[in-house]
Order: C-alpha cells, then sequence, then structure tokens
C-alpha cells in the first residue's frame, strides 16, 4: 500500500515562529503536493513539486515556501506564522504523469496547524 | 478559468436511503473528474474517477457519470450506511509539467443515522 505520512498530526505554534511540516512518501513517486483545508472553501494547493529540487507555485503560496531536497520528503515552511494561516494541511503524492494519463493523487492523514 | 462547485451541505440521511450529491465544473478543455471522500480523522481517498465524457466510475456502491452537455459528475448511491458517514469532494484535473494538479470543490458533509 502506498503510505503517506505527516510528521504531526496537530501543531500549536505563536504568531511570528517559523514553521515547518514533514511529508514523506515510500512509493517513489515523483509528484508531491501541499494543499491547505479550511471549511466552505476545499483544498487549495499551496505549491507542488515534480522532481528533487523542483518546485511550482500552486494557487495560494503566499507565505509559504517549501523544499525538496530529496525525492521521498515534502516539506512546507511558514516563514512566519500568522493567525490566518491556522488549517488543515494535507500532503499527497502521485506518479509522474504522461499525456493524459491519471495517476491518482494519495493523500497523507494531515496536520491540523494552529497559530495562537 | 477550472472551478468545481458542489451540493452546499451538511447532507443528513437515514440509512438505506438513496444518495445524490451534485457536482457541477467548469473547465478549458477535457479534465479528468474525481470524487474523493475523507472519513473522520483521515486523509483522502480516492473514491471513484471518469476520464472522458460518457464514461461512469464506480466503487463501493457508489457511481457518477461524466456528463460533458451539462458539465456535471454527480455521485449517487442506492442504499446508504452508517458507515459511508464523511465528507465528499468534487474534483477536477489539470495538467501542469507533467504533473495532475487537482481543483476541488467546496466538499459536502454526509451524516447517516441509523
Amino acid at each position: 500500500d502506498v503510505k503517506v505520512t505527516q510528521s504531526s498530526r496537530y501543531l500549536v505554534k505563536r504568531t511570528g515562529e517559523k514553521v515547518f511540516l514533514e511529508c514523506v512518501q515510500d512509493m517513489d513517486h515523483e509528484n508531491m503536493f501541499w494543499y491547505r483545508q479550511d471549511p466552505g472553501l476545499g483544498l487549495r494547493l499551496i505549491y507542488f513539486s515534480y522532481d528533487v529540487k523542483m518546485k511550482e507555485k500552486g494557487d495560494i503560496p503566499e507565505g509559504y515556501s517549501v523544499s525538496r531536497e530529496k525525492k521521498e520528503r515534502f516539506s512546507l515552511i511558514l516563514e512566519s506564522a500568522s493567525t490566518n494561516q491556522t488549517s488543515m494541511y494535507l500532503c499527497a503524492s502521485s506518479l509522474r504523469g504522461s499525456g493524459r494519463a491519471v495517476n491518482t493523487q494519495y493523500f497523507g492523514p494531515g496536520t491540523r496547524l494552529t497559530v495562537l | 478559468g477550472n472551478s468545481v462547485t458542489q451540493m452546499e451541505g451538511p447532507v443528513t440521511l437515514s440509512e438505506e436511503a438513496f444518495l445524490t450529491i451534485n457536482c457541477t465544473y467548469t473547465a478549458t478543455g477535457y479534465p479528468s473528474l474525481f470524487w474523493y471522500v475523507q472519513y473522520p480523522g483521515e486523509g483522502l481517498q480516492l473514491l471513484l474517477k471518469a476520464t472522458k465524457a460518457d464514461d461512469k466510475g464506480s466503487n463501493k456502491g457508489f457511481e457518477a457519470t461524466y456528463r460533458k452537455e451539462t458539465t456535471s459528475f454527480h455521485l449517487e448511491k442506492g442504499s446508504v450506511q452508517v458507515s459511508d458517514s464523511a465528507v465528499y469532494f468534487c474534483a477536477l484535473s489539470r495538467i501542469i509539467q507533467g504533473a495532475q494538479k487537482l481543483v476541488f470543490g467546496q466538499g459536502t458533509r454526509l451524516t447517516i443515522n441509523p
């Protein structure tokens, strides 16, 4: 079974702190994604990566950065956490597609981050 | 642009009732369409998918048909169970840099009462 793990299920941080959220997948997937999930808004893509050291902005990258030094690990960084970044963060991974090939995204269990 | 609109929740039904959760989309080209499910305390899991017009995706008794003429992908199940209680997300895909980026609807929370 594909497994995507996230470093913490719950995290509480203070405004201005630097926050690292870690995601690891064990299926040798090329693509990895970070989303945030908010009630009434569904999931919104923050960043994704299609290869080691490669990254692309998603729909809401402001206030976030990412790092992908190894294929299996994708980190989301909040340089200076703010209260409006309180949310559920979901990581996902998938195989690299070709043409119209549909490759399922596999999700981790999520990290609920509260910024006080 | 690409967007997905889902039926407003929450939805509450009795066990064995018929379920429909509406989903419509706006997209350029011909996206693939998905339903994901999120059980309490868990991440999202793919429930079913359809990659072209008139395709029907099905899994665990759920079905959805890709309707290009109405730009819809409604989720249906003939007889729901308490264990179907979850949040359901409709999504479409767009391909960027070989990565399939998903655009999600807002989610519909479903509660099934015994």
